[in-house]
């Protein structure tokens, strides 16, 4: 069976740091790639990131480029979000999916994690 | 500014069938863009329904179908169940490693 466990979430003041993980099981990670998500309190999903499943390759939305770092570890079945200079809108629960193939082009998230929540908060 | 529209709001009649789509504000969607369809309900993760225009993913009934209707991505339910009420977001993939999710649907069976 498929699952990703997102980790890593929490209260954090303004101009802060976190690094959110995610676990992956049920499939061979290194020949899929990966995506963040998030959505903030009460509104639509946002995509944020994606990464191939060599790690290779990494894109990000317009509103995050240069403050987040998505990453991945092969060896240890798990996809990482390394987010600085955080600010009030990027709260929201971020949730890790699994992509339908190993490259980020042409393919989009099939399943999902249950989500971390990030507070940016003073 | 790429901005992908879907209708804020849908009802349906239980039984009966609905579509709802997802278009651009400049521009057509075609399989190009690799249209995928998500549904949600409060507090829960997203479920991928279909991804790459009309594939259902694993356990989706065949009710939920998707197909490019003109120049929008198209998501039919048909035999609308109490429990579709949900909202339901589409993706489309821009190119360049970059995905842009629609507003969303809110669909209210009743």
């Amino acid at each position: 069976e498929v699952q990703m466990l997102e980790s890593g979430g929490g209260l954090v003041q303004p101009g802060g740091s976190l690094r959110l993980s995610c676990a992956a099981s049920g499939f061979t990670f290194n020949i899929y790639a990966m995506s963040w998500v998030r959505q903030a309190p009460g509104k639509g999903l946002e995509w944020v990131s994606a990464i191939s499943g060599s790690g290779g390759n990494t894109y990000y939305a317009d509103s995050v480029k240069g403050r987040f770092t998505i990453s991945r570890d092969n060896s240890k079945n798990t996809l990482y979000l390394q987010m600085n200079s955080l600010r009030a809108d990027d709260t929201a629960v971020y949730y890790c999916a699994k992509r339908t193939s190993i490259a980020v082009a042409a393919s989009t998230p099939d399943y999902w994690g249950q989500g971390t929540l990030v507070t940016v908060s003073s | 500014q790429t901005v992908v529209t879907q209708e804020p709001s849908f009802s349906v009649s239980p039984g009966g069938t609905v579509t709802l789509t997802c278009g651009l504000n400049s521009g057509s969607v075609s399989t190009n863009y690799y249209p995928s369809w998500y549904q949600q309900t409060p507090g829960q993760a997203p479920r991928t329904l279909i991804y790459t225009t009309s594939i259902r993913s694993s356990g989706v009934p065949d009710r939920f179908s998707g197909s490019i209707l003109g120049n929008k991505a198209a998501l039919t339910i048909t035999g609308a169940q109490a429990d579709d009420e949900s909202d339901y977001y589409c993706l489309l993939y821009m190119g360049s490693g970059i995905s842009v999710f629609g507003g969303g649907t809110k669909l209210t069976v009743l």
